[in-house]
């Protein structure tokens, strides 16, 4: 398709388990965003990348979690040893040349 | 820290009636924009204002760019059902990266039937 797709839509796992949330961006779009969305709230910032480099990673909670875009398209944020604070919605969005980021539809991640 | 606040953080009214959603910084943007998220989706871009005064309409819409660059407004006329939704604005500040968007919270709006 021709917009931002994420996988799984939902993912449930148990604490302490590791699980990994892909990002498709759009084709040709440099820049890459994963944002955390509480319920109800605006998207908290996580990480950038442009193209395969990881510009900025400041927003990421803690160690436990690490994303990467090896080959400068797909992109994967991977949370380690989860915890019931981590869930929530996932959000990936892939940006071109100017300011507008365009976002894929999330994964919902409950960690019982 | 650069905030944007978002005022009202919920509004339900009724089909027909005219609403007006605030955004507002103490900090100065160099690009405001608004996007609209529905349940299960993620956020879809509605518009971007650049100029400072700059106002811009989509069909029942009206966004408008305050003069300084800190604060913006979504007004909406004769609102519709369909406009139910998550409303966030989201900025880039004028003297930061040139990528990082800072969120409002959102106005969660209902519009009844």
């Amino acid at each position: 398709g021709a917009g931002v797709s994420q996988s799984p839509r939902y993912k449930v796992a148990k604490r302490g388990q590791d699980v990994a949330l892909r990002c498709d961006p759009i084709s040709g779009h440099v820049s890459l965003f994963w944002y955390q969305q509480a319920l109800g709230q605006g998207p908290e910032f996580l990480t950038y990348f442009q193209n395969e480099a990881q510009l900025d990673k400041s927003g990421l909670p803690s160690d436990r979690f690490f994303a990467e875009r090896p080959e400068g398209s797909v992109s994967t944020l991977k949370i380690q040893r989860t915890q019931q604070e981590d869930s929530a919605v996932y959000l990936c969005a892939s940006g071109g040349t100017t300011d507008t980021q365009y976002f894929g539809p999330g994964t919902r991640l409950t960690v019982l | 820290t650069q905030l944007l606040e978002q005022s009202p953080q919920f509004l339900s009214i009724q089909e027909g009636e005219n609403l007006t959603v605030y955004c507002n910084s103490s900090s100065v943007f160099s690009s405001l924009q608004w996007y609209r998220q529905e349940p299960g989706e993620g956020p879809v871009l509605l518009v971007t204002v650049v100029t400072g005064g700059e106002v811009k309409k989509l069909k029942r819409l009206t966004f408008q760019f305050g003069d300084a660059r800190k604060d913006s407004s979504l007004h909406i006329t004769a609102a519709q059902p369909g406009d139910t939704g998550l409303y966030l604005c989201a900025g880039v500040p004028q003297k930061d990266s040139n990528y990082q968007l800072i969120w409002g919270a959102g106005t969660k709006l209902i519009i009844k039937p």
